[in-house]
């Protein structure tokens, strides 16, 4: 069963902490994704990978770093976490090239976090 | 970039009665339109895919609709169920290679 594994479900940090959310799927996916989803916005992205190493910025990057030094994991990290964003984050992987054929996603269960 | 519109947010109907969603956009006819479904406090997970030369597709009672003129999607559950109950999302294939852009969402309640 293909799997996209997000680390923690629940997290509460506080004001400028560091928050890492790591992601890991087992497909062998080339593209991965992080999008936040908040209610009445619907899902954002904010940051994208194409391959080990590269990485484009979303719709709202701001605030967010990635990191993939490995094709199976895409790191979503908080240099100094706000309140504004606390939010819903879905991490999610699909395949690319003339196998993408439906270019279907496929998420994690997502990570809520909390900033107080 | 792609504007999309689900045109409601909420839809309640009672079960055996087919549900409509809407979905919108603006901009390009994307190369193919996308439908997921998400329960609460769960990641969204596929459920059909239509391209921009088909104008119908059909998985067992779901039916997807696209019209490029109206710039359109329907999506159509029918013999509907309370465990049909979830939010669903359209999402548009960008002109950027794997990039998605998603609707927010209706939420469709089911209800016996």
């Amino acid at each position: 069963d293909v799997k996209v594994t997000q680390s923690s479900r629940y997290l509460v940090k506080r004001t400028g902490e560091k928050v890492f959310l790591e992601c890991v799927q087992d497909m062998d996916h080339e593209n991965m994704f992080w999008y936040r989803q908040d209610p009445g916005l619907g899902l954002r992205l904010i940051y994208f990978s194409y391959d080990v190493k590269m990485k484009e910025k979303g719709d709202i990057p701001e605030g967010y770093s990635v990191s993939r030094e490995k094709k199976e994991r895409f790191s979503l990290i908080l240099e100094s976490a706000s309140t504004n964003q606390t939010s819903m984050y879905l991490c999610a992987s699909s395949m690319r090239g003339l196998a993408a054929n439906t270019g279907e996603l496929f998420f994690g269960e997502g990570s809520r976090l909390t900033v107080l | 970039s792609q504007k999309i519109e689900q045109n409601s947010e909420a839809l309640n109907i009672q079960e055996g009665k087919t549900a409509t969603l809407t979905c919108n956009y603006t901009n390009y006819s994307p190369a193919y339109l996308q439908w997921y479904r998400q329960d609460p406090g769960r990641g969204p997970v596929f459920l059909l895919l239509i391209r921009e030369n088909e104008k119908e597709k059909r998985k067992e009672r779901l039916k997807v609709t696209f019209d490029t003129t109206l710039k359109q999607s329907l999506f159509h559950i029918t013999a509907s169920q309370p465990a049909d109950s979830a939010t669903y999302l359209c999402a548009l294939k960008g002109s950027t290679l794997g990039r998605l852009y998603f609707g927010r969402g209706t939420q469709l309640t089911v209800w016996p």
